[in-house]
This record gives structure tokens, sequence and C-alpha cells, in this order.
């Protein structure tokens, strides 16, 4: 069965920077497109980013353009969010999800939080 | 950026119940391209329906969606124990995908 993981979250503070990873199993990962997707505390659900399965195209919000990278390794079945300057409104849950028919499986979440 | 509304923002209801939740968008939704999502506490989301109709793998048949264009709608037709939780619509027919703010089924 589809298995998402991500990893790699924790305490930032503002300016800092962070790289979270999703790890996946249970499909062929390099023939999809996958996105990250994150949520402030009590707060809907934000689409981050996406990245097609080759790599060959990736998008951002315009929340976080300029300031996260998007990145995967087909041949490690891997996920990455490079997240730089991060600021206080980045605080959220990071979820990584496939992209099949809209957003199919998600990870259970990693939470950022960034504070001094 | 097409905005999603979605109404009312909290449902009471008692389990049997039918439920009819609502999405609008600011502008048409290509394809049908909207997607309903369920979401429990300390969960991540989701995928019940895609293609404004097509229920996800797995997802029972009292789940149903519905509408074109600005309106949607999902409804759960009876109501059972689990089903109380945060439903989200999002639409994926244009860049940036975008997500409704939600709709909250409790329990009345």
């Amino acid at each position: 069965q589809v298995q998402l993981v991500e990893s790699g979250g924790g305490l930032v503070k503002p300016g800092g920077s962070l790289r979270l990873s999703c790890a996946a199993s249970g499909f062929t990962f390099s023939d999809y497109y996958m996105s990250w997707i994150r949520q402030a505390p009590g707060k809907g659900l934000e689409w981050v980013s996406y990245i097609s399965s080759s790599s060959s195209y990736t998008n951002y919000a315009d929340s976080v353009k300029g300031r996260f990278t998007i990145s995967r390794d087909n041949a490690k079945n891997s996920l990455y969010l490079q997240m730089n300057s991060l600021r206080a409104e980045d605080t959220a849950v990071y979820y990584c999800a496939q992209r099949g028919a809209a957003e199919d499986y998600w990870g259970q979440g990693t939470l950022v939080t960034v504070s001094s | 950026e097409i905005v999603l509304t979605q109404s009312p923002g909290t449902l009471s209801l008692s389990p049997g119940e039918r439920a009819t939740l609502s999405c609008r968008a600011s502008q048409s939704v290509s394809s049908s391209y909207l997607a309903w999502y369920q979401q429990k506490p300390g969960q991540a989301p989701r995928l019940l329906i895609y293609g404004a109709s097509s229920r996800a793998t797995g997802i029972p048949d009292r789940f149903s969606g519905s509408g074109s264009g600005t309106d949607f709608t999902l409804t759960i037709s009876r109501l059972e124990p689990e089903d109380f939780a945060v439903y989200y619509c999002q639409q994926y027919g244009s860049s940036p995908r975008t997500f409704g703010p939600g709709t909250k089924v409790d329990i009345k």
C-alpha cells in the first residue's frame, strides 16, 4: 500500500533553514508528480509546491517562491523541501502527497515551528 | 487564483442524518477538477472524491459528489460516527491549486 513518511521538522529561528524529507513506498515513485502542502496550527490547507516525475517541472506558491526549493531522488524514492529564510508564518505541519487524480495519498506530516 | 468558499462553516447533525456540504468557486473550475478531502483531528487529509463525482479507492458509497462550473456539493447520505470531521474542497484545474476553508461536521 502507498506509504509516505515525512521527516526533518523541528524548531528553527526566524531566518533559519530546514530540509524536509519524504520517503515513499508502495508505488512506483518515479511515475508520479509529488506535492508539498502545509497546514498552520488550527488553520486550513495551503498548497506549497509540486515537482514533476522527472524533476523537469516545479512550481511554488507565491508565499514561498524564492525561499523554498523542491527536489526529488527517484533512485531513493524520496522527495525533499529545502526551506530557507524561514518566517514565523511558515509555522505549520508539512505534508507530502502523491499527485494522481488529485492529491491522492498523504503522509502523516512533520511539524515545522519558526520561533525565536 | 481561484478562491473557494465552503458553506456552512459548521454543520451539526446526528448519526443517520444526511449531510450536504457546498463549495463555490470564484471562477469556473476547469474540467470539473474538484476534489473533496476528509480530515480528522491529528490526522492527514484523506481523498474522498475527485473529478467532482468520482469516489477514491475504498471510499464508501454513502459519500457522493456533484456539480460543475462554480458550484459543487458533497453529500453524505447517512452519517456514521466516523464521518464527523472537517471536509475540504480543492480545485486542481488551474495553478495554484487552492483549497476551501473547510466545513466542520460535528455531532448534534
